[in-house]
């Protein structure tokens, strides 16, 4: 199965920073790679789908970009709702497989 | 509105079964396939598996580590997917999530229902 590792683990920033969470593949994935939010106590919602595009509804601070084996989620300026911990996923292969997260906390 | 609801959680005992239920509302589930996806709490999410909709056979794909024990199925009728779980280990102990899996993404979630394994 294919293994998904973001880093970092945990991300300590200050409200209006601009972050770069990174996500990489152990084969590549083409740009079939997702992007995921989740906040304590909420389902996890769907930020970005095919690598770059932005579902329904999210803000155009989030931004992502990659192809094959790295991916990065980009936050322009971090909001003080945006302090959540993200997930990326592939869907090249079964089975689908995510990665452990990385925690977005305020510094 | 989409709309999906899992239920059928609870306490278990250590190897019985467990049949959990996703209904949807709001979209027309047999166009879809059907994710469950299970968290720990305090921990990651995990792909359980996929039911395929019936345009594309309506077979199933699942995890390494369930693929003995889980069985996913699905009722378009009555706009339910299942989840069936058996010989229950306490590592099954999990939130249990069903999502609308549309092109490889997981578009909408439900709140999940809690599975906890213990004797």
């Amino acid at each position: 199965e294919i293994v998904m590792t973001q880093s970092p683990a945990t991300l300590s920033v200050s409200p209006g920073e601009r972050v770069t969470l990174s996500c990489r593949a152990s084969q590549s994935v083409g740009s079939k790679l997702n992007w995921y939010q989740q906040k304590p106590g909420q389902a996890p919602r769907l930020l970005i789908y095919g690598a770059s595009t932005r579902a329904t509804g999210i803000p155009a601070r989030f931004s992502g970009s990659g192809s094959g084996t790295d991916f990065t989620l980009t936050v322009s300026s971090l909001q003080s709702e945006d302090f959540a911990v993200y997930y990326c996923q592939q869907f090249n292969n079964w089975p689908r497989t995510f990665g452990q997260g990385t925690k977005v906390e305020i510094k | 509105e989409v709309q999906l609801v899992e239920s059928g959680g609870g306490l278990v005992q250590p190897g019985r079964s467990l049949t959990l239920s996703c209904t949807v509302s709001g979209f027309t589930v047999g166009d879809y396939y059907m994710t469950w996806v299970r968290q720990v709490p305090g921990k990651g999410l995990e792909w359980v598996g996929v039911i395929r909709n019936k345009a594309t056979g309506g077979t199933t794909e699942y995890a390494a580590s369930v693929k003995d024990r889980f069985t996913i199925s699905r009722d378009d009728s009555k706009s339910i997917a299942y989840l069936q779980i058996n010989s229950l280990k306490t590592d099954d102990t999990a939130l249990y999530y069903c999502t609308k899996e549309n092109w490889g993404r997981f578009e909408d979630w439900g709140q999940g229902t809690l599975v906890a394994v213990s004797s």
